[in-house]
């Protein structure tokens, strides 16, 4: 069975700040990766994914995540975080759709919860 | 182009009472899955429909059942609600696809169901 990890519930840091949110993952074959955002009252929003090839992928609002094979993590990291980016941030492994060829169900962490300081 | 939708936004029932939630999923996609979101928790996946039948399920009980209509559209239904069905339910769509491609999920805002 799938599973994710996220061990930081909360994470504070200044504005301008680099940050890194942490994930590890539990998947038998090779994981579909994901890093969502979740503001407030708002649904998620997708950050940026790996299916395969570089194992660092470049996401929006300047994330980026480091797929990690040996350890079986994927880090999300930001060189400098900005007020906005207070959020939730959740990281989720996917399974692939043998008949469709597309995903299948997201199995999520817990979260952790981004405040930004100014 | 509109992104998925749901209604209603906030719905507030009692102990033991039947709700239906709903969402239309962006435009050309036709795969819409469901999960719940309790308070301080990631998502869970309920389940998945793709033209018109259930495909997956996660481990929820026979309470939760859906329907998807031929527009693609679908519904979540719970029967006799808990005080534990409180949470945020969220609504996720995606195009199923010929090719060998994993398609994003665009998920919907959400619908808050409170039981008291």
């Amino acid at each position: 069975a799938q599973s994710v990890t996220q061990p930081d519930i909360h994470i504070t840091v200044s504005e301008g700040a680099s940050l890194e949110l942490r994930c590890n993952y539990s998947y038998g074959a090779t994981p579909y990766l994901f890093w969502y955002v979740q503001s407030p009252g708002q649904g998620l929003q997708l950050l940026l994914k790996y299916f395969s090839g570089d194992t660092l992928v470049q996401g929006i609002k300047g994330f980026e995540a480091e797929f990690k094979r040996s350890q079986s993590s994927f880090n999300l990291r930001k060189p400098s975080v900005h007020w906005s980016d207070a959020a939730e941030y959740f990281c989720a492994v996917g399974a692939r759709d043998i008949l469709t060829g597309g995903g299948n169900k997201l199995t999520f962490g817990t979260g952790t919860q981004l405040k930004v300081e100014l | 182009d509109a992104g998925v939708t749901q209604s209603p936004t906030h719905l507030i029932k009692t102990r033991g009472q039947q709700v239906t939630l709903r969402c239309s999923p962006k435009s050309g996609h036709d795969t819409v899955s469901w999960y719940q979101q309790a308070l301080g928790q990631g998502p869970q996946f309920i389940f998945q429909y793709y033209e018109e039948e259930e495909r997956q399920r996660g481990n929820f009980p026979d309470r939760f059942s859906g329907h998807q209509f031929p527009n693609y559209s679908s519904e979540l239904n719970v029967n006799a609600l808990l005080l534990g069905d409180s949470a945020l339910y969220l609504c996720a769509s995606r195009a199923a696809e010929a090719q060998a491609q994993y398609n994003e999920q665009f998920f919907g805002p959400g619908t808050r169901l409170t039981v008291l």
